[in-house]
């Protein structure tokens, strides 16, 4: 079964600092790569997904994500963060397993923004 | 004009009891999921149904009972609650089964047993 590891589980940043989110997977195949924001109080939601192409991607809100297929990673990234950016990051894949596909998230990240 | 909503948000509830949370999506998709996320917030796939049939059964006790009357609601019944049980159940759903669908999760119900 494939595994997502996220290995920050705890950022602490100050405003306007730059922010990396590290995510290793485990499958070997082919997948589609996604990152959740979950802001206090509220529901996840998606940040931004990797299906193809360019292994740079461009999500909301300024964050960006880098495929890189040969480390298995999925780095999430921003240049300059808000404080208004502080809550839970969860990378996931879909890969397939069995037959069907099995959405596996990693543990997540909190990241507190200080202002 | 909530896309996926759950009922009820907090359950509190004793050990050996039984409970349900309700989920409906009001996006027209046809997958649904449920997911347990712990203390740790590890968010972990329970459940999934497409068109009402279900498709991820990721070793769940069988004391939870997933119900899809329709395809736009997915109910959990939990049988016999532990105190393990304790966590915040998500329910999501997806324009349809397969790799290249995000999801869109709902506001979560926090299952609390004493």
């Amino acid at each position: 079964a494939q595994s997502v590891s996220q290995h920050n589980h705890h950022v602490i940043l100050s405003e306007a600092a730059s922010l990396e989110l590290g995510c290793n997977y485990s499958y070997g195949g082919t997948v589609n790569l996604f990152w959740y924001v979950q802001y206090p109080g509220q529901h996840l939601q998606l940040l931004l997904k990797y299906f193809s192409g360019d292994p740079l991607v461009k999500g909301i809100k300024g964050f960006e994500a880098e495929f890189i297929k040969s480390k298995f990673s999925f780095n999430l990234r921003k240049p300059s963060v808000q404080w208004s950016d502080t809550a839970e990051y969860f990378c996931a894949v879909n890969a397939p397993s069995g037959g069907s596909y099995i959405p596996t998230f990693g543990r997540g990240t909190s990241l507190i923004v200080h202002p | 004009d909530t896309a996926v909503s759950q009922t009820p948000k907090y359950l509190v509830t004793q050990m050996g009891n039984d409970k349900s949370i309700k989920c409906e999506q009001n996006l027209g998709h046809d997958t649904m999921y449920w997911y347990k996320q712990d203390s740790k917030k590890f968010l972990k796939i329970m459940f999934s149904y497409n068109n009402k049939e279900l498709i991820i059964n990721e070793t769940v006790p069988n004391r939870f009972s997933p119900k899809s009357p329709d395809k736009a609601h997915l109910n959990l019944h939990i049988n016999s609650l532990e105190l393990g049980d304790s966590a915040v159940y998500f329910c999501a759903s997806s324009p349809g089964e397969g790799w290249a669908y995000e999801q869109y999760f709902g506001p979560g119900t926090r299952l609390t047993v004493t």
